[in-house]
């Protein structure tokens, strides 16, 4: 079973908005990884941060995370467009052997110009 | 550096058939994992190999198997197709364990 649970599932804003989207996990982490797909393709790396990290930026990303809550934050700023795609996190667990990612249902993110 | 790459990225199959999907790695990465993605069950983990050797595997039937070459390249074999075997079929290779995972095209293996 998956062990990542995102909310919410769909987000529809407009453009010049802001977007995030929250993910919960079950167990003790290594790191957290965030991705996005678009429309059934392959997944593209957003942001990896470790468990003891507790905020990570890259570009209009914004990442947060608290194990105490076992949850993490992905704050899109200034929402383009192009930034349209379904969003997942994705945990390594502490006794996970080997490459091993449980990844969460995802987040539709709607960006309208 | 080239991405990873996934071949073939379309397969159409009959049920009681076998497929085997390959992925090539970005040069230098050792760890090959394997996804199954479904609208049902999400993105769910098949299983993991590190230089040849598989370290892990999710709960999947025996039907679906792998393997890594010593260039780093895997296969994935599915046997026996069934119905619910129609996905997305992903891999990613990282550097090391806890390092991101860089994720390929994906296979879309249809059952009919």
């Amino acid at each position: 079973s998956q062990q990542g649970e995102e909310d919410p599932q769909a987000l529809s804003i407009q453009e010049g908005e802001n977007a995030t989207m929250n993910c919960s996990y079950k167990t003790s982490i290594n790191n957290l990884q965030w991705y996005r797909q678009n429309s059934g393709r392959g997944l593209v790396h957003l942001i990896l941060i470790r468990s003891n990290e507790r905020e990570k930026h890259s570009g209009r990303l914004r990442v947060t995370l608290d194990t105490s809550k076992k949850s993490s934050s992905l704050l899109i700023t200034a929402s383009r467009a192009a930034d349209t795609a379904s969003y997942f996190c994705a945990t390594d667990g502490v006794y996970n052997q080997g490459g091993k990612l449980i990844f969460g249902q995802g987040t539709e993110l709607s960006v309208k110009p | 550096k080239a991405g990873v790459t996934q071949t073939p990225r379309y397969l159409i199959k009959t049920r009681g058939q076998q497929v085997t999907l390959s992925c090539s790695p970005i040069s230098g990465h050792r760890s090959v994992s394997w996804y199954q993605q479904t609208p049902g069950q999400g993105l769910q983990f098949l299983f993991e190999y590190f230089s040849e050797t598989q370290r892990n595997k999710g709960n999947f039937p025996g039907r679906f198997s792998g393997r890594q070459f010593s260039n780093s390249r895997s296969e994935m074999n599915v046997s026996t197709l069934e119905l619910g075997d129609s996905a997305l079929y992903l891999c990613a290779s990282s550097l090391v364990q806890g390092a991101e995972q860089f994720f390929g095209p994906g296979t879309r293996l249809t059952v009919l």
